[in-house]
């Protein structure tokens, strides 16, 4: 089973509000990962974890925290939404190839809308 | 920075004509790989294609290294390839960032 899910597949959130998304994956992969997708543009990374080691990317840094509580969930935490943030979310996870690029599995994604 | 750039951004055919989708990237890749996504679905990975050229199905990717370009060829297309066709490369000595295209919106009409 290759799937990587998320929830919820929908999610609106207030101004200003805390938001918890959710990622699943049942591959005992050591890294997951999330996008972030705006209409137009490309799906960036924001942060991964190889297992328990979070890494942000330098100019998200301050705006999306992470936890891992086992190797098969990660969540997405933000914690005052501004309208900026509406945009799809993608989690993906991947093996560990010793070094090497190793193939990442998405999920569905959530769409976040923040009014 | 690192950029992938898509062309065309959408693309309409006819059932049965074939797809042509270019990806061209600003830095050596040492791994590239097609997704596909349909609509409301997952990204779903439809070929990893460094250098050369691959075959899967109706799919074939041309990748030139040298050139830092991709193509991606869709053959006899079917109203079910409908969907957006993301490109992304993996460069600068990362083994996990990838770096997406903004995508191909391709639409199959019957």
């Amino acid at each position: 089973d290759t799937t990587v899910k998320q929830n919820p597949r929908y999610k609106l959130a207030r101004v200003g509000k805390p938001v918890n998304l959710i990622c699943s994956q049942t591959m005992n992969h050591d890294t997951m990962y999330w996008y972030q997708k705006k209409p137009n543009q490309a799906p960036k990374l924001l942060l991964f974890y190889y297992d328990k080691i979070l890494n942000r990317e330098a100019d998200t840094f301050e705006k999306f925290q992470s936890s891992r509580p086992n190797n098969s969930f990660c969540s997405l935490y933000i914690g005052s939404a501004g309208l900026e943030y509406s945009a799809m979310y993608l989690c993906a996870s991947s093996p560990y190839w010793g070094g090497y690029y190793a193939e990442q599995f998405f999920g569905p994604g959530t769409r976040l809308t923040v009014l | 920075g690192q950029q992938v750039q898509q062309s065309p951004s959408s693309l309409v055919l006819q059932e049965g004509e074939n797809a042509e989708l270019q990806c061209n990237f600003s830095s050596t890749a040492t791994q590239l790989q097609w997704f596909y996504q349909s609509p409301g679905g997952s990204l779903v990975s439809l070929l990893s294609n460094p250098s050369g050229t691959k075959h899967t199905g109706r799919l074939t990717s041309t990748t030139v290294t040298k050139e830092r370009r991709s193509s991606l060829h869709i053959s006899s297309s079917q109203t079910t390839d409908s969907g957006t066709y993301l490109c992304a490369i993996v460069s600068g000595g990362s083994n996990y960032k990838l770096t997406f295209g903004k995508g191909t919106l391709l639409t199959v009409t019957p």
